[in-house]
Formats: structure tokens, sequence, C-alpha cells
């Protein structure tokens, strides 16, 4: 069974530049979660989907990050502009059912100079 | 607030010791409670998880961990670590009407052979 793909790995770019990360979830999975981890922290759920619909975003930073799974697969999470302190690692998890059983991907590494 | 609260940052220890990692969580209502782990260069994967019935529960590799109600507590065990145990290991909750994961800071156990 393939795992959570997430792409890309790392990441650098300057400050007030824009960045996206995609994730495709385990197949069948309907719900899709993005967390931050920063560094020395636990991860920080960003916005929860199940199937193309939001189920949680109260964390997520809607000025500047976005996110859509449009047709229910799929998912791209874009950070417009990019601030400093949003250096972390973007991990992204799938769920057969919404039981806290999360499967997670290798993390998308981002650093803004 | 919902929290959870990892009592040690960095836990070092030599193979064949003992090994008690503290999870305290403030949650309102009926919860699931798992342990994460993320191994050097790998993504985070589900190493146990409490959803009802026998507060002891065990999981891969020889840890369990006590579900004690009454202390709001979670904490892990493995009675004997191994080198191949140096990770980090998260301590998680989540409400059983479906909300997403909140994950505590993290412990990082380092173990020497």
């Amino acid at each position: 069974e393939a795992g959570v793909a997430q792409s890309p790995r790392y990441k650098i770019i300057e400050k007030r530049q824009s960045v996206a990360f995609w994730c495709n979830p385990i197949s069948g999975h309907a719900t899709l979660y993005w967390y931050q981890q920063i560094l020395g922290q636990g991860p920080k759920l960003l916005i929860q989907f199940q199937n193309n619909g939001v189920v949680d975003d109260s964390q997520l930073p809607k000025d500047r990050f976005s996110a859509e799974r449009l047709k229910g697969v799929d998912s791209t999470l874009k950070i417009q502009p990019a601030k400093l302190e949003d250096s972390a690692v973007y991990l992204c998890a799938s769920s057969l059912q919404n039981t806290g059983e999360l499967f997670f991907g290798e993390g998308s590494r981002l650093t803004v100079l | 607030a919902q929290s959870v609260s990892q009592h040690n940052h960095h836990v070092i220890l030599s193979e064949a010791a003992s090994l008690e990692l503290g999870c305290n969580y403030s949650y309102g209502g009926t919860v699931n409670l798992f342990w994460y782990v993320q191994y050097p260069g790998q993504h985070l994967q589900l190493l146990l998880k409490y959803f009802s019935g026998d507060p002891l529960v065990k999981g891969i590799k020889g840890f369990e961990a006590e579900f004690i109600k009454s202390k709001f507590s979670f904490n892990l065990r493995k009675p004997s670590v191994q080198w191949s145990d140096t990770a980090e290991y998260f301590c998680a909750v989540t409400g059983q009407a479906g909300t997403a994961l909140i994950f505590g800071k993290g412990t990082t156990l380092s173990v020497s052979s």
C-alpha cells in the first residue's frame, strides 16, 4: 500500500515570496490534514478536510495561508507571502476513519530567509 | 483549552534501562489517546492507541501505555530500551467526536549502546 506522498521535500525561499506544497493521501482515505511542525514543538493542525469539504481551519492563518482539496483526493497548501516564522516542516496526514489514527507523509521542510 | 503536556524534553538512557515518558492532557469529554514515534529520517508513525476498555495498552516493539483517567495521564513505558528506540515520541489526544489530533511538544529519547 502506497503511503502519503508529499512534495517538495525541501524548499528555501525569501520572505514575501510564495510557496506551494502538494499532498496525495493514501487511496480511499477521506480525511486529510495539514499540520505545521516548528522545530522543537509538536505538530499543530492547520486544516482538516473531509473529502473536499473543510472540517476545521480555525488555526489556519487565512491572511497568508490557503489550502484546497478540490476533487477530494490530493491537496495543495499555499503560503503567500511567506514570513520568517513560517519556517517549519509541513506535514500531510490522512485517515480512513476520523479516530485519530493518522498516516503521515515525510513532510515538506520550508526555510524562509 | 485542549492541550497535551509531555514532561520530559530530552531523555538519555543506556541500553537495557527502563523507560517511562510522562503525558498529561487537558480535554473535556471522552478521549482517544495515542503515542506516535518519529525515528531519525523517517515519518511520524503510530506506536500505540487507547480508545476504550483495558487501560493498559500494548503497542509495537514492546511499548505499552497506561491510561489513568483520574490523573488525565497516558504514560509510555518500556521495560528495556534498545539503541534502535532512539527517536522522538509524541503524545496526542482527540475527542471521540472526530476532532483532529492535538499533539504534545515531544520527547527526544537517546539510547546509548
